[in-house]
Order: C-alpha cells, then sequence, then structure tokens
C-alpha cells in the first residue's frame, strides 16, 4: 500500500511561532507538494518540489517555505505563524506528469 | 484564466436515489481530468483518472465521464457509506504543468 504521512494531525501554535510540518512517502516519487485546504476555497498550492533540493513556489507561498533534503521527505515551514495561516494543510506526492496525486492524512493547524 | 468548477456545492440524496456531480473546466492544453473522495478530516483520495473527450471510467457505484468542456460524476443507487466530499482537478499545460483544483460537492446520502 502506498503511504504519505504527515507528522501531526492537529496543531495549535502561538502566533509568532516557527511551525515545522514534516512529510513523508514511500512511493520513491519524485514529486512532492503542499497545498493548504480552506472552506469554499479548494485546494490551493503553496509549493512544491520535483527533485531533491529542488523547490518551486505555487500560488500562494508568502509566509511559507519548503525544503528537500531527502527524497522522501518534504517539510513546510510557517516562519511566524499568523492566524490566517489557519487551516487544513495536504502533502501530496506524485510519480509523474499527468498521474494522480497522492495525499496525507492532513494537519488541522490552528494559530491562537 | 484557466478555471474549474464543480456543481452542486452540496448534494442530499436518499439511499438508492441515482445522480450526477459535474466539473466544468475552462483550461487550455488539458493533460488530464482527476476524481478523489475525500472524507471529513482526512485527505483526498483518488478515484480516477480521465484523459481525452470521450473516455468512461467505472468503479461500483461510481462512474466519470469527459466531454471537452465538462466532466460527470455518475452515483448510481448510492449508499450512505458514498457521504464525502468529492473532488475535481485539471491538470493543464500552459507554458508549464499546472494541477487546477475545484472546490468540490458535498454528497449526503441518507438512509
Amino acid at each position: 500500500d502506498v503511504k504519505v504521512t504527515q507528522s501531526s494531525r492537529y496543531l495549535v501554535k502561538r502566533t509568532g511561532e516557527k511551525v515545522f510540518l514534516e512529510c513523508v512517502q514511500d512511493m520513491d516519487h519524485e514529486n512532492m507538494f503542499w497545498y493548504r485546504q480552506d472552506p469554499g476555497l479548494g485546494l490551493r498550492l503553496i509549493y512544491f518540489s520535483y527533485d531533491v533540493k529542488m523547490k518551486e513556489k505555487g500560488d500562494i507561498p508568502e509566509g511559507y517555505s519548503v525544503s528537500r533534503e531527502k527524497k522522501e521527505r518534504f517539510s513546510l515551514i510557517l516562519e511566524s505563524a499568523s492566524t490566517n495561516q489557519t487551516s487544513m494543510y495536504l502533502c501530496a506526492s506524485r510519480t509523474g506528469v499527468a498521474t494522480e496525486a497522492f495525499f496525507g492524512q492532513g494537519t488541522r493547524l490552528t494559530v491562537v | 484564466e484557466d478555471q474549474v468548477t464543480q456543481s452542486p456545492e452540496a448534494l442530499r440524496l436518499q439511499e438508492g436515489e441515482s445522480s450526477s456531480l459535474n466539473c466544468s473546466y475552462t483550461v487550455s492544453g488539458l493533460r488530464g481530468l482527476f476524481w478523489y473522495r475525500q472524507d471529513p478530516g482526512k485527505g483526498p483520495e483518488f478515484l480516477f483518472t480521465l484523459y481525452s473527450a470521450g473516455e468512461e471510467k467505472e468503479k461500483e457505484r461510481l462512474k466519470a465521464t469527459l466531454t471537452k468542456k465538462e466532466s460527470f460524476l455518475h452515483i448510481t443507487a448510492p449508499k450512505p457509506e458514498d457521504s464525502a466530499t468529492y473532488l475535481c482537478a485539471v491538470q493543464a499545460y500552459t507554458g508549464g504543468f499546472k494541477t487546477i483544483f475545484g472546490a468540490g460537492t458535498r454528497l449526503f446520502v441518507k438512509a
């Protein structure tokens, strides 16, 4: 069974804190993605990576950064958390361009 | 502007009452259309990929179809366990590959 695992299901952080969200996939996929999901807005792409140490900005990268030091691991970093970053964060991976994505279970982040 | 619109936003059905969900898109360079199911508090789970107009895919009570402007997810004789949010995503090539998600249709099936 293919698997994408996110480090936390629920997180509560304070405004201004640095937050790390970790994602690991066991499928040897080159491509990994971070999305946030908000009611009525669908999934919005934050950052993606096509290879180790490579990263590309998505549609809403402001306030976020990423790290991909190993092929299986893709981390999302909130440099200074703000209340408008309260959301559901989803990590995904896929093997090629026109192929389906496999998603993690999501991290529900609340910034207070 | 590339856009994916799903309708209705929410759909309430009685068990056994067949219906369809719609995903309309305006993109150039379609490379694939994907359907996912998402249960509350969980990540989306892949259902189907469609690549060209006229293509159809089936799985249990679900059938996905594709035209040049839209896709339908037909649900035949739904059961309560089919209750979920169904997401449509389109992958397009416009100088680079891009995946655009619709906002989803929340399906409720009552016993």
